[in-house]
């Protein structure tokens, strides 16, 4: 079955450094999306994508960051400058629509980052 | 998007039915309920949607009842790896964004 994959599965940098979370969603999906969960607390939107732009996005996604899909297959999500309450798990998911049966979004294993 | 309710916990044994329950009582008309479960630190595990009626697939049923305010997700034989947080999302139709509560911790006990 086709999946949603993330890489790397593990990142660590200082604070202050740009890290990119890379993300190849499932081949015939329109939609994109960035969620990230801070241990211990809930899974929280950051932002979606569709169509080479950002359709929506959540008080979290400020500045500091930004996505991309530079390609037909890749979809990233960018920190410029990290801080310490950066450090998450993110998780990148896909949708084939927005509505119906082909809208459930589906997510890949995410990226813990860590920032020292 | 509606908001949900849950029990923060329950538990079930290995090889009965676990019956998640979810009020939604301020559901709307095109809002649609999903079912997600995150086992561990993994990725949030797509399990069922429905809109009004009941559905089944190979993970689970979704029992939605005729009013809509309430629904049960029900996994017939629980396993062990069925242990997970499971949520119950209230999306509407054509919102680009899924919205998760604290969910139930479903416990699978041998």
């Amino acid at each position: 079955e086709p999946e949603v994959t993330q890489t790397p599965s593990h990142q660590v940098t200082q604070m202050g450094q740009e890290v990119i979370l890379r993300c190849v969603p499932i081949s015939n999906h329109l939609y994109f999306y960035w969620y990230r969960q801070i241990l211990g607390q809930k899974v929280e939107f950051l932002v979606s994508f569709y169509n080479n732009e950002i359709s929506e996005k959540s008080e979290i996604f400020d500045d500091q960051f930004s996505v991309e899909r530079p390609d037909g297959s890749n979809f990233t999500l960018k920190i410029r400058s990290t801080k310490l309450e950066d450090s998450a798990m993110y998780f990148c998911a896909s949708s084939e629509a927005l509505g119906g049966d082909n809208s459930p979004l589906h997510f890949g294993n995410g990226t813990r980052l860590t920032v020292t | 998007d509606a908001k949900t309710t849950q029990p923060p916990s329950m538990d079930c044994a290995e090889g009965r039915a676990a019956n998640l329950p979810c009020n939604h009582s301020t559901i709307s008309g095109n809002e649609y309920v999903y079912w997600y479960r995150q086992i561990h630190s993994q990725g949030p595990q797509y399990i069922i949607h429905g809109l009004k009626n009941n559905e089944t697939n190979e993970m689970a049923s979704l029992i939605i009842t005729e009013d809509r305010k309430s629904s049960t997700l029900i996994l017939p034989h629980a396993t062990l790896r069925d242990t997970a947080v499971y949520y119950c999302i209230v999306r509407m139709d054509s919102s680009y964004k899924l919205i998760f509560g604290s969910g139930t911790r479903l416990l699978v006990r041998p």
